[in-house]
């Protein structure tokens, strides 16, 4: 069975203090990994997609880099705004009909300025 | 503006009585999904939708109805809501199964 754990489940950093965000997984074939952002309240909005080994992706502060066992999001001199929970999620290589994506439980993020 | 939109945004309802959630999406997009998010949980996809009058059961299917008779449209149904289908609900739809999705902004739901 597909699983993603993410870590820390919280985080508080304070203003300009660089840190990163783990997402490990545990799939028969990776397709696709994604991250988005979600504020309180509000839906999923999306970050980034890696497909590969090797692959980095970045906007703004954040970086996300891709293994083979797992995806780091970097936050580099985050500010008060960049607070948030972090959702990581990957979708397996194809089987029959299944598309879907497997979520972590996301890593809250809150910066103090 | 491209969005997804569901209503309503909040529901306090009671055991056993029939609710739908609407979703409709202006993207034209072929995919949409429905999830519920509870704590420590994450997301789990509840059913998804290929296309128009094609649609599967996620990993949480059980006390959940969708239909999908307009591109659009992807309704969620509870037909007898009881209290552990408490939940935040979001919908979801992507160009093609294999593209990334969208999100709207979810419902939050209370069954008494």
């Amino acid at each position: 069975e597909d699983q993603v754990t993410q870590s820390p489940e919280a985080l508080r950093l304070q203003e300009g203090e660089s840190s990163s965000l783990n997402c490990s997984y545990t799939v028969s074939g990776l397709r696709g990994l994604f991250w988005y952002r979600q504020d309180p309240g509000k839906g999923p909005e999306f970050l980034f997609t890696l497909y590969s080994a090797g692959e980095e992706k970045e906007k703004e502060r954040l970086k996300a880099t891709l293994t083979k066992k797992e995806s780091f999001l970097h936050i580099t001199a985050p500010k008060p705004e960049d607070s948030a929970t972090y959702l990581c999620a990957v979708r397996p290589t194809f089987r029959s009909n299944d598309y879907k994506l497997s979520f972590g439980a996301g890593t809250t993020v809150t910066v103090r300025a | 503006e491209a969005q997804v939109t569901q209503n309503p945004r909040y529901l306090i309802t009671v055991t056993g009585k029939k609710l739908t959630v609407t979703c409709s999406q202006n993207m034209n997009h072929e995919y949409m999904s429905w999830y519920r998010q509870d704590p420590g949980l994450g997301l789990r996809q509840i059913y998804y939708s290929m296309n128009v009058e094609v649609t599967d059961k996620g990993d949480v299917p059980e006390g959940y109805k969708v239909s999908r008779k307009e591109k659009r449209n992807f309704p969620l149904i509870l037909e007898s809501p009881s209290p552990n289908q408490t939940s935040l609900y979001f919908c979801a739809s992507s160009t093609t199964a294999t593209d990334t999705q969208y999100f709207g902004p979810g419902t939050r739901l209370t069954v008494l």
